[in-house]
């Protein structure tokens, strides 16, 4: 079965300085990883997803992540952090497709200060 | 594309009571999921289907818990019997079908259980 660490479970960083939130997920094949960003008493918002392809993944607010198959991570990156960015971020894996059932990891709360 | 709607956002019961959750996708999305998220914890699967047909289960979904989805468009989750360890929030996504088709998550329904 799949499974996914974060082990950050609070990170702080100030306003302006870059990010990189961590994401270790195992599964046999190759995963289909996402990232999600969920404020408090929201729903998940979709920042990024990795299938297949380019290891480097763009995604909404100026966030990217990494697909390193060799170190089964995939990091989140953000190289200027914004005070509106501060939530809990969570990485997902899929087994067989993205329409399939996800596992999360326990989330990493991002504080920013200002 | 409104979005996946969840219904009710917040839900306060007695111990032993019934609750019903309703979650409608966003339109023509096939598959429907339930997750559920307790505090500090990243959400946990709980049941999809496609279209009307449940497809998985998972064994978090004790024998007080039914899901149903019976026209492939809306869906409902209710809890029998309330227990103090059903507090949680409980989310809905819906997708596409397809390998390359990510889940899209409702602002959930927070339980609580007096």
């Amino acid at each position: 079965a799949q499974s996914v660490t974060q082990p950050d479970i609070h990170i702080t960083v100030s306003e302006g300085a870059s990010l990189e939130l961590r994401c270790n997920y195992s599964y046999g094949a190759t995963p289909y990883l996402f990232w999600y960003v969920q404020s408090p008493g929201q729903g998940l918002q979709l920042l990024l997803k990795y299938f297949s392809g380019d290891t480097l993944v763009q995604g909404i607010k100026g966030f990217e992540a990494e697909f390193k198959r060799s170190q089964s991570s995939f990091n989140l990156r953000k190289p200027s952090v914004h005070w509106s960015d501060a939530a809990e971020y969570f990485c997902a894996v899929a087994a067989g497709g993205g329409g399939n059932k996800l596992t999360f990891g326990t989330g990493t709360q991002l504080k920013v200060e200002l | 594309d409104t979005g996946v709607s969840q219904d009710p956002r917040h839900k306060i019961t007695k111990r032993g009571q019934n609750v019903t959750f309703r979650c409608d996708p966003i339109s023509e999305h096939n598959r429907l999921y339930w997750y559920r998220q307790t505090l500090g914890q990243g959400p946990e699967f709980l049941t999809y289907f496609q279209n009307e047909a449940q497809l998985e289960k998972s064994r978090l979904l004790s024998d007080r818990f039914s899901a149903e989805r019976p026209k492939g468009s809306f869906s409902t989750l209710e809890i029998q019997r309330t227990e103090q360890g059903d507090s949680a929030m409980y989310l809905c996504a819906s997708s596409l079908l397809g390998p390359n088709q990510p889940q899209h998550f409702g602002d959930g329904t927070r339980l609580s259980i007096l």
